[in-house]
């Protein structure tokens, strides 16, 4: 898995909540994604990173806020969640050996969210 | 809001026969790539292949990429039940190098 983990691995949550997923990698890479995956929508960018403290919006970010204090660190927060964000939830990292998203993207195991 | 599409969504062979999945986009792309979702687990990049190239090999692995037709196949040559997974072509176009993802074609591999 690249030295990708997320954390926690599952979790249920009530709706209102905020809930804080992490994801770590032990690369030192630059470029750092989450991603959600529905049935029927494939996986959607929700944001990403590309240095400590640099991050951007994605396609889905509504709802979502995100963290990079230290290059291994990547924290999603959902502020107060709702049903409509029950979701699995990825994190990825690009090496970047070749410009920006020129490379493959490493995937952690996933996150498995559901919210009540 | 996906980019590129994969064809068919669902797809049932026996173990040795060759598996062909699509994948069609809209804009001119910088890069296509596919990578196998097994269940449960995270994404694994099969292989890159950029808007210049029109075909590449890894192993059992062949893609094909036609940016006049905006597609681009992946064959899976004498399949075994260990390649029964979803996969995904993603693909990034213009400024963007952040890869956009399709909805996958579920394979079943029959022993």
């Amino acid at each position: 898995d690249a030295g990708i983990t997320q954390s926690p691995r599952h979790k249920v949550t009530e709706t209102g909540t905020p809930v804080t997923l992490r994801c770590h990698q032990t690369e030192n890479h630059r470029y750092m994604y989450w991603y959600r995956q529905d049935p029927g929508h494939g996986l959607r960018l929700i944001h990403y990173s590309y240095g400590v403290k640099d991050t951007d919006k994605g396609e889905v970010s509504d709802g979502y806020s995100v963290s990079r204090s230290k290059t291994e660190d990547f924290l999603l927060t959902l502020e107060s969640a709702t049903s409509s964000q029950t979701s699995v939830y990825f994190c990825a990292i690009n090496p970047g050996a070749g410009g920006f998203g020129l490379d493959e993207q490493f995937f952690g195991p996933g996150t498995r969210l559901t919210v009540l | 809001s996906q980019q590129g599409e994969e064809d068919p969504q669902a797809l049932s062979i026996q173990e040795g026969e060759n598996a062909t999945m699509n994948c069609s986009y809209k804009t001119s792309i910088n890069n296509l790539q596919w990578y196998r979702q097994n269940s449960g687990r995270g994404l694994v990049h099969l292989i890159l292949i950029r808007s210049n190239e029109r075909e590449k090999h890894s192993g059992r692995l062949r893609v094909t990429l036609d940016t006049s037709k905006k597609s681009s196949s992946l064959l899976i040559t004498a399949s075994r039940a260990a390649d029964t997974a979803s996969y995904f072509c993603a693909t990034s176009s213009g400024g963007s190098y952040i890869p956009t993802f399709g909805r996958g074609t579920s394979l079943i591999v029959h022993p």
